[in-house]
């Protein structure tokens, strides 16, 4: 696609209820990130998927946040057993190592947990 | 890891310069990026500065790179009131590393 695609745009969710959010990189890209933002806060980073390379888990806050990569193209956030600190915007962005690295962000997933 | 600094503030009248600062603690990554996001918005990738240059112009976008001190710089001519939003920088760690990027500097253009 012509650019970065995540879904759905806006999620509520019950507190406990699990919840996937989608990404699309752009076509070819190797790399992909998953950062969440809360209101009013800079970038928390979550997870880097890097071609065939074991994902960079290291942001993760707890076991309850996994993520997957089919492929080497769509990617999918799941958060377990919602929290209400888990509302945010969760952005995705996807990057093509030998061009410049120059990562393209999504317009974001709004996850509220009421 | 990577730390990025940004100061979290900017005030400017409309018309004058904007300098947004960032300093980090590594240097070998191969570009350093800024980044702006406005209200409700994703990030959009503003311009980009490759680590061999000292500075970078792109019309009314000047990046400055001293790798010695470890300071990049966002300059911003005849800034306008649509130009206010947050602006972040970013770099990486090491080429097949992940992105590490500031708390974002925001800007307010007063007319």
């Amino acid at each position: 696609g012509a650019g970065v695609s995540q879904s759905p745009s806006n999620k509520v969710t019950e507190k406990g209820k699990d919840v996937e959010l989608r990404c699309d990189p752009i076509s070819g890209h190797t790399a992909l990130y998953w950062y969440r933002q809360s209101l009013g806060q800079g970038l928390e980073f979550l997870i880097y998927f890097q071609g065939n390379s074991a994902p960079d888990k290291s942001g993760l806050p707890s076991d309850r946040f996994s993520a997957e990569r089919t492929g080497g193209s769509v990617s999918t956030l799941t958060i377990q057993r919602t929290q209400q600190e888990d509302s945010a915007v969760y952005l995705c962005a996807s990057s093509q190592t030998r061009d410049r690295d120059l990562a393209f962000f999504g317009q974001g997933t709004r996850l509220t947990v009421v | 890891g990577e730390d990025v600094e940004q100061s979290l503030f900017l005030s400017v009248r409309e018309g004058d310069s904007s300098v947004i600062n960032c300093t980090y603690t590594d240097s070998s990554s191969t570009y350093l990026y800024w980044y702006k996001q406005e209200p409700g918005a994703g990030l959009q990738l503003l311009t980009y500065i490759f680590s061999n240059m000292d500075m970078k112009q792109d019309q009314r976008l000047t990046v400055l790179l001293n790798k010695k001190d470890k300071h990049l710089s966002l300059r911003i001519a005849d800034t306008q009131t649509g130009d206010s939003a947050i602006y972040f920088c970013a770099l990486k760690g090491s080429t097949l590393g992940r992105l590490y990027f500031g708390r974002g500097t925001q800007l307010t253009v007063w007319p």
